[in-house]
C-alpha cells in the first residue's frame, strides 16, 4: 500500500523551531521528488518546499525561504522539514506529497499523507 | 505572487454537469501543461483528480475532466453525485521566482 505518514507536529511559541517526519512505505521512495505542502486554518493549499530524489535540488517559497530547510534520507525512507523562527501565520496542517513525475517533476501530487497540525502560538 | 483565480464556490444537482475555471498568467497556466486538480474531503488527504492538464489517475472516474485554453484552466465534473461535494483546488507550475508551485484559492463544490 502506498503510504505516506507525517509526524512531529504540535504547538510551539513564535520564534521556536518544530522538525517534521514523513515515514514513506509501498513504493522506492528513492525514486522521486518529494515535497511538503500546508493549508492554513481556513484556508487554501499552499506549496512549501520540494527536494528531488537525491537531494541534488531543493526549493522553497519566499514565505519559508531562510527559515525552512526540507531533507530527507532514502536509506531510511523519510523526508524531513526543519522549521526555524516560526510564526504564527505558519499555522496550518502540514502534508508531503509524492510528484507522480518520479525523477522528471511534474508538480503533481499523487500520494498525500494525512497531514500533522503545527499551531505556532503564545 | 497571488493564487491562481478560482469560483469561490460552485453547485449543481445530482445528474448535472459542472465547470470550474482557474485562471492564471503566461508563467504559470498559460505556459505549461503541469496543471493539476485535487479533490479535498474535510480531514481526509488531499487526492489527485487531473495532472498535466487532462490526464486522469488511475481510479479516478472518467466523469472528471480537465482542458486548458490560454491562461485558463478547467475542471468538468459529469453525473454529479453527492459523493463528489468538495472543495477542489487547481494547481500549476509557475516561473516565477517566487514560487515553484502555485495552488488555486479552492471552490467549494455544493450538490443540490
Amino acid at each position: 500500500q502506498l503510504q505516506l505518514v507525517e509526524s512531529g507536529g504540535g504547538l510551539v511559541k513564535p520564534g521556536g523551531s518544530l522538525r517534521l517526519s514523513c515515514a514513506a512505505s509501498g513504493f522506492t521512495f528513492s525514486d522521486y521528488y518529494i515535497g511538503w505542502i500546508r493549508q492554513a486554518p481556513g484556508k487554501g493549499l499552499e506549496w512549501v518546499s520540494h527536494i528531488s530524489s537525491r537531494s541534488f535540488y531543493t526549493n522553497y517559497a519566499d514565505s519559508v525561504k531562510g527559515r525552512f530547510t526540507i531533507s530527507r534520507d532514502n536509506a531510511k525512507n523519510s523526508l524531513y522539514l526543519q522549521m526555524n523562527r516560526l510564526r504564527a501565520e505558519d499555522t496550518a496542517v502540514y502534508y508531503c506529497a509524492r510528484d507522480r513525475g518520479g525523477n522528471d517533476p511534474r508538480r503533481a501530487f499523487d500520494i498525500w499523507g494525512q497531514g500533522t497540525m503545527v499551531t505556532v502560538s503564545s | 505572487q497571488s493564487a491562481l483565480t478560482q469560483p469561490a464556490s460552485v453547485s449543481g444537482s445530482p445528474g448535472q454537469s459542472i465547470t470550474i475555471s482557474c485562471t492564471g498568467t503566461s508563467s504559470d497556466v498559460g505556459g505549461y501543461n503541469y496543471v493539476s486538480w485535487y479533490q479535498l474531503h474535510p480531514g481526509k488527504a488531499p487526492k489527485l483528480m487531473i495532472y498535466d492538464v487532462s490526464n486522469r489517475p488511475s481510479g479516478v472516474s472518467n466523469r472528471f475532466s480537465g482542458s486548458k485554453s490560454g491562461n485558463t484552466a478547467s475542471l468538468t465534473i459529469s453525473g454529479l453525485q453527492a459523493e463528489d461535494e468538495a472543495d477542489y483546488y487547481c494547481s500549476s507550475y509557475s516561473s516565477s521566482t517566487t514560487l515553484d508551485v502555485i495552488f488555486g484559492g479552492g471552490t467549494r463544490l455544493t450538490v443540490l
